[in-house]
């Protein structure tokens, strides 16, 4: 069995200031990690993901995200916000065997000017 | 062209209409996804299509009816549907099918947006 969460149901921060998005995963195998946005109105957008390798994951729109076997997560980041960074963030999840894509309940982020 | 449009963008139907969903990409993905979302909410997987042939049906009613008339096109038809079936239907595509050994990532559209009045 496999499945992904996200602790919080929004995340608010201020223009400029970083921003993280938590993510907690647990599988059998070895996990792949996945980030999606979605904008209002629009469906989600591929941010980055996780496979093997490197535990520092960088993605689109100056996002990134870091893998941490030991503590099971798999954290969102951006350095400096922007307002236009608002929107729902899903953090998703399968083993390398046979399984379902899993994704997390979602959060919120809202960036204030 | 890296997009996968869908149409309508809206829709309203009443519990005794007959109406389609379109999604079509040109992308040469041979995966195929619906995806029901309600707001707010994780999407949730409907129907996988690979290779134009039905390889996951996540028990969905059968007032939904998908079909897939080539590697390019996916169609949902809906029929007699409940007010409880209003929400966003996301479809997606992939370069192979996600559902096994494998790290593609999921392209999806804009959505479908229906009320079922």
């Amino acid at each position: 069995a496999q499945s992904v969460a996200q602790p919080e149901d929004q995340v608010n921060v201020a223009e400029g200031n970083p921003l993280t998005v938590k993510c907690t995963y647990s599988v059998s195998g070895n996990p792949y990690l996945f980030w999606y946005v979605q904008y209002p109105n629009r469906g989600l957008q591929f941010l980055l993901k996780y496979i093997t390798g490197d535990n520092l994951v960088k993605g689109s729109y100056g996002f990134e995200a870091e893998f941490n076997k030991s503590q099971t997560s798999f954290h969102l980041k951006k350095p400096s916000a922007l307002v236009s960074d608002s929107a729902l963030y899903f953090c998703a999840v399968r083993d390398d065997s046979w399984g379902k894509l899993q994704f997390g309940a979602g959060t919120q982020v809202v960036v204030t000017p | 062209d890296t997009e996968v449009t869908q149409t309508p963008k809206h829709l309203v139907m009443g519990m005794t209409n007959k109406k389609s969903l379109k999604c079509e990409q040109h992308m040469g993905h041979r995966a195929m996804y619906w995806y029901k979302q309600k707001a707010k909410k994780p999407p949730e997987l409907m129907f996988v299509y690979s290779y134009e042939k039905l390889s996951i049906n996540e028990s969905v009613p059968s007032r939904f009816s998908p079909e897939c008339p080539n590697s390019s096109l996916l169609n949902l038809h809906l029929h007699a549907l409940q007010p409880e079936d209003s929400a966003l239907y996301l479809c997606a595509s992939s370069q192979v099918q996600i559902e096994g050994a494998s790290n593609e990532k999921l392209f999806f559209g804009s959505g479908t947006q229906l009320s079922v009045l």
